[in-house]
């Protein structure tokens, strides 16, 4: 087991482009959430999958963010038409029953 | 939705010190994890500790479900140990609520 997977570690990207990032969390956890970190605070959920179902959206997650995990495995979160305020650290997390396990984060600068 | 605060908000400690961190939440909770974000930030799991006295080291945490607080022991720090400390807590519901953070500096 090598923990939750993010990918990619870093990015880079004009305002307005879109972004994609990745999250493979602990195999066989069927519980995956995303967070988003901004400087010098805590993290705040984004969003919640148990599953394949995406059961709850926090009210951060503006229409021009998608998160989605297909086949309850992976999930991938995009934020289109990106703005210089999207930048920040955003985690990903995983657990079977209460405990989560969070992966190494992707940071994404909006320049 | 569940509040979580910490303190103090900065520590500076001097190697080989002892200190406290302190976690206080808003309502009754099922999960009360304890995290310290290491420098590349990735949040690096301490304790899950909804309840009791747990201890890994020099490092122990002791949750009073009743009285909604936490605490944080670490003993014999090390600058190893400087970092930011989370804590975060699930009431009903799913999502984990973050405090601010503890931000540790150990001097040596």
């Amino acid at each position: 087991d090598t923990g939750v997977s993010q990918n990619p570690r870093h990015k880079i990207t004009k305002r307005g482009q879109n972004v994609t990032f990745r999250c493979d969390p602990i195999s066989e956890h069927n519980r995956l959430y995303w967070y988003r970190q901004t400087l010098g605070q805590g993290p705040e959920f984004l969003t919640y999958f148990q599953n394949e179902a995406q059961l709850e959206k926090s009210r951060l997650l503006s229409d021009r963010f998608s998160a989605e995990r297909p086949k309850g495995s992976f999930s991938t979160l995009e934020i289109q038409r990106t703005e210089q305020g999207d930048s920040a650290m955003y985690l990903c997390a995983s657990s079977l029953a209460l405990e989560a396990f969070f992966g190494q984060g992707t940071r994404l600068t909006v320049v | 939705g569940i509040q979580v605060e910490q303190s103090p908000p900065d520590l500076i400690l001097q190697e080989g010190a002892n200190s406290t961190l302190r976690c206080n939440f808003s309502d009754s909770v099922n999960n009360l994890q304890w995290f310290h974000q290491n420098p590349w930030g990735q949040l690096i799991n301490l304790f899950y500790i909804p309840s009791g006295t747990k201890q890994n080291g020099r490092l122990s945490a002791t949750t009073v479900a009743t009285e909604r607080y936490s605490l944080l022991y670490i003993s014999s720090s090390q600058t190893t140990d400087s970092g930011v400390y989370f804590c975060a807590a699930k009431a009903a519901g799913n999502k984990l609520t973050f405090g601010g953070g503890t931000r540790v500096l150990v001097k040596p």
